[in-house]
């Protein structure tokens, strides 16, 4: 069954530097997501992506974050000047051709600011 | 405001017991809900979807849009049952998820 994977699992930056975290969708999908969890906390969600442009983005989506479609397969979440609050488990999902779909999660990658 | 609420953070039930995650929502459009289940070290994985009206792994939930909520069920609790399940709404903007419910199933 195809899934969403997400790189690195693990990312350890100095607070005020840049971090690039990495998400293939499944490959017929068209919707893509990244999710916040922190340590603790419920799942939040950040952005929708559809059709190369943001689609829909929470209050926790501010101009520190950003998300790209670099190529065909390849969706990322940008995070500049990271703060020791952006600790947190980030999630990537992508959904099919229609906007309500279920969302398939990635296994998440754990950025750990220090 | 919180669009969806699991009142419960942990639960713990026997084996063999019934078990009900409960979760409620705040929304006033057509409601699309979900839950989805994460087991130990595993990714989050969706469950079932209200509007398949299906049952899976024995789970069942049922929208009643008068009580504004969506509670999980199993007649019988299984040990590979524990797991932590988090409730969602979609409502076709945003994907809100609740604070998740940790069910332990004691042998």
């Amino acid at each position: 069954e195809p899934e969403v994977t997400q790189t690195p699992s693990h990312q350890v930056t100095q607070m005020g530097q840049e971090v690039i975290l990495r998400c293939v969708p499944i490959s017929n999908h068209l919707y893509f997501y990244w999710y916040r969890q922190i340590l603790g906390q419920k799942v939040e969600f950040l952005v929708s992506f559809y059709n190369n442009e943001i689609s829909e983005k929470s209050e926790i989506f501010d101009d520190q974050f950003s998300v790209e479609r670099p190529d065909g397969s390849n969706f990322t979440l940008k995070i500049r000047s990271t703060k020791l609050e952006d600790s947190a488990m980030y999630f990537c999902a992508s959904s099919g051709g229609r906007k309500n779909q279920p969302q398939h999660f990635g296994d998440g990658t754990r950025l750990s600011i220090l | 405001a919180q669009r969806v609420t699991q009142p419960e953070k942990l639960l713990s039930v026997f084996k063999g017991a019934p078990v009900e995650l409960k979760c409620n929502y705040s929304y006033s459009g057509s409601p699309e809900l979900f839950w989805y289940v994460q087991y130990s070290r595993q990714r989050l994985q969706l469950l079932l979807r209200h509007i398949s009206r299906e049952s899976i792994k024995g789970f069942t939930a049922d929208l009643n849009k008068g009580e504004t909520s969506f509670h999980l069920k199993k007649p019988f609790a299984q040990e590979e049952d524990s797991a932590m399940y988090y409730c969602a709404l979609n409502t076709g903007n945003q994907f809100y998820f609740g604070t998740g419910t940790s069910l332990t199933v004691i042998p």
